[in-house]
């Protein structure tokens, strides 16, 4: 295992369609995250799984936005009816948490780079 | 709110030579306090976690210091390689795994 992949590496697209990115994070690790990242800004967090349950999402996630991990595995986020302010890398991480606690390294994809024309 | 702020927003320096990040942060709970470094379109990569107890932590060149009562970190580089250029994004995380990131320092290092 080389670590997270995502997948496309880039999405072009133009306004209200519709797009999912996939993310397949380490074998084994239980935990996925999805952050959003605009140029010259810090990654922020959008939504993330402990396996398949999606635990919390954040308010800049919304109804457009939907992710699932449905086997607790890998996971789509999916943006319905994009518009151009969704253009931004979709960066997917993921952790195992063996332990109660936050201080689980977070392992980071390569990230999709979304525009929408 | 939770902030993490860092300085300078972008450095340069020659290769060979040290360099320190800075990074105030207004996180509460603190749990743990990161720094990764990114490569231009590629996925963070973590240099170092620490927790409230920890004062310092060293990656190779990378040495993280933190002071949790004033709510400081720094991020030193030791001798730099020109693979070292990067932005290096402060994080830290609360008590709910929830990480915090900052916008960055740009380091840019010439020959």
């Amino acid at each position: 295992d080389t670590g997270v992949s995502q997948d496309p590496r880039h999405k072009i697209t133009k306004r209200g369609q519709n797009v999912t990115f996939r993310c397949d994070p380490i074998s084994e690790h239980n935990r996925l995250y999805w952050y959003r990242q605009t140029l010259g800004q810090g990654p922020e967090f959008l939504t993330y799984f402990q396996n398949e349950a999606q635990l919390e999402k954040s308010r800049l996630l919304s109804d457009r936005f939907s992710a699932e991990r449905p086997k607790g595995s890998f996971s789509t986020l999916e943006i319905q009816r994009t518009e151009q302010g969704d253009s931004a890398m979709y960066l997917c991480a993921s952790s195992l948490a063996r332990v109660p606690g936050p201080n689980n390294e977070q392992f980071f994809g390569p990230g999709t780079r979304l525009t929408v024309l | 709110k939770n902030q993490v702020e860092q300085s300078p927003q972008s450095l340069i320096i020659l290769e060979g030579k040290n360099c320190t990040l800075q990074c105030n942060y207004t996180v509460s709970p603190f749990s743990n306090l990161r720094w990764y470094k990114q490569d231009t379109g590629r996925g963070p990569v973590s240099l170092t976690i620490m927790t409230f107890s920890e004062n310092t932590k060293s990656n190779g060149r990378y040495t993280a210091t933190l002071d949790a009562d004033t709510k400081q970190s720094s991020l030193h580089i030791t001798a730099s390689q020109l693979s070292d250029s990067a932005s290096y994004i402060c994080v830290v995380g609360d008590d709910t795994d929830k990480l915090i990131f900052g916008t960055g320092t740009r380091l840019q290092v010439f020959p």
